[in-house]
C-alpha cells in the first residue's frame, strides 16, 4: 500500500495568513494526487484534483502544487470559513490511501 | 444535483454484521466507481473498497477480505455495503463516495455511524 504522510499534523493561523499543507507519498504517484476539506460532522468536499486542478466551485485562494514526489496544498488568503481538516489522497492505485489529516485551527 | 443517500444509524453487537446502502440520484449510477471510506471517531479516512456497477465487480482493501462485500442494485441506483464479524474497532461514520474520473469523489454520501458495543 502507498503511505501518504501528511505535514503539519496541526496548524495554527490567523485570518488573512497564508498556509501551505505538504504530503509525501511513499512512492511516485505522478500527479494522482487530490486534496479534501472536511468540517466536523460533514463529508469532506474535494478541493483540488490531479494535483492542481482546482475543483468547480472552490474559491481561487485554494491551490495545489508538486514539487519533485512531494505535493503542497496552499491557502493564498485564510478566511474564517476554512479553519477546518484537510486530507491528501492518492489516486495512483487501490486501495486508495488518505493522508493523517491537518488540523488548521484559528490563532 | 446529484445526491447520495445513506441509510441511518446503526448499533451493532460484537461478532454480528452491518449492511449499509447509498442511493445515487441525479447521475449516472452504472459506470462510475462507488467506494465505501470509514472514518472512526477523531481519526482519518480509511478507504475500504469500491464497486462498478455496471461491471458487478468489486475491489476490497486487504484488510476487509473476506469480511466486506459490496454491491450494487442497477434497478434502484443503491449500493450497499456489507460488513461482518464486527468489533468494536469498526465502530465509525461509513461514507459512500462516487468516483470520478482520476479516482477522487467529488460527491459524497451524508455518512452513516455504525456503532459497536455490548
Amino acid at each position: 500500500d502507498i503511505q501518504m504522510t501528511q505535514s503539519p499534523s496541526s496548524l495554527s493561523a490567523s485570518v488573512g495568513d497564508r498556509v501551505t499543507i505538504a504530503c509525501r507519498p511513499s512512492q511516485s504517484i505522478g500527479t494522482n494526487l487530490n486534496w479534501y476539506q472536511q468540517k466536523p460532522g460533514k463529508a469532506p468536499k474535494l478541493l483540488i484534483y490531479a494535483a492542481s486542478s482546482l475543483q468547480s466551485g472552490v474559491p481561487s485562494r485554494f491551490s495545489g502544487s508538486t514539487s519533485g514526489t512531494d505535493f503542497t496544498l496552499t491557502i493564498s488568503t485564510l478566511q474564517p470559513e476554512d479553519f477546518a481538516t484537510y486530507y491528501c489522497q492518492q489516486s495512483y492505485s487501490t486501495p486508495y490511501t488518505f493522508g493523517q489529516g491537518t488540523k488548521l485551527e484559528i490563532k | 444535483q446529484v445526491q447520495l443517500v445513506q441509510s441511518g444509524a446503526e448499533v451493532k453487537k460484537p461478532g454480528s454484521s452491518v449492511k449499509v446502502s447509498c442511493k445515487t440520484s441525479g447521475v449516472t449510477f452504472s459506470t462510475n466507481a462507488i467506494s465505501w471510506v470509514r472514518q472512526a471517531p477523531a481519526q482519518g479516512l480509511e478507504w475500504m473498497g469500491a464497486i462498478v456497477p455496471i461491471f458487478h465487480k468489486s475491489k476490497n482493501a486487504q484488510k476487509f477480505e473476506g469480511r466486506l462485500t459490496i454491491t450494487a442494485d442497477e434497478s434502484t441506483s443503491t449500493a450497499y455495503m456489507d460488513l461482518k464479524s464486527l468489533t468494536s474497532d469498526d465502530t465509525a461514520v461509513y461514507f459512500c463516495a462516487r468516483e470520478g474520473a482520476g479516482g477522487n469523489f467529488v460527491h459524497w454520501g451524508q455518512g452513516t455511524l455504525v456503532t459497536v458495543s455490548s
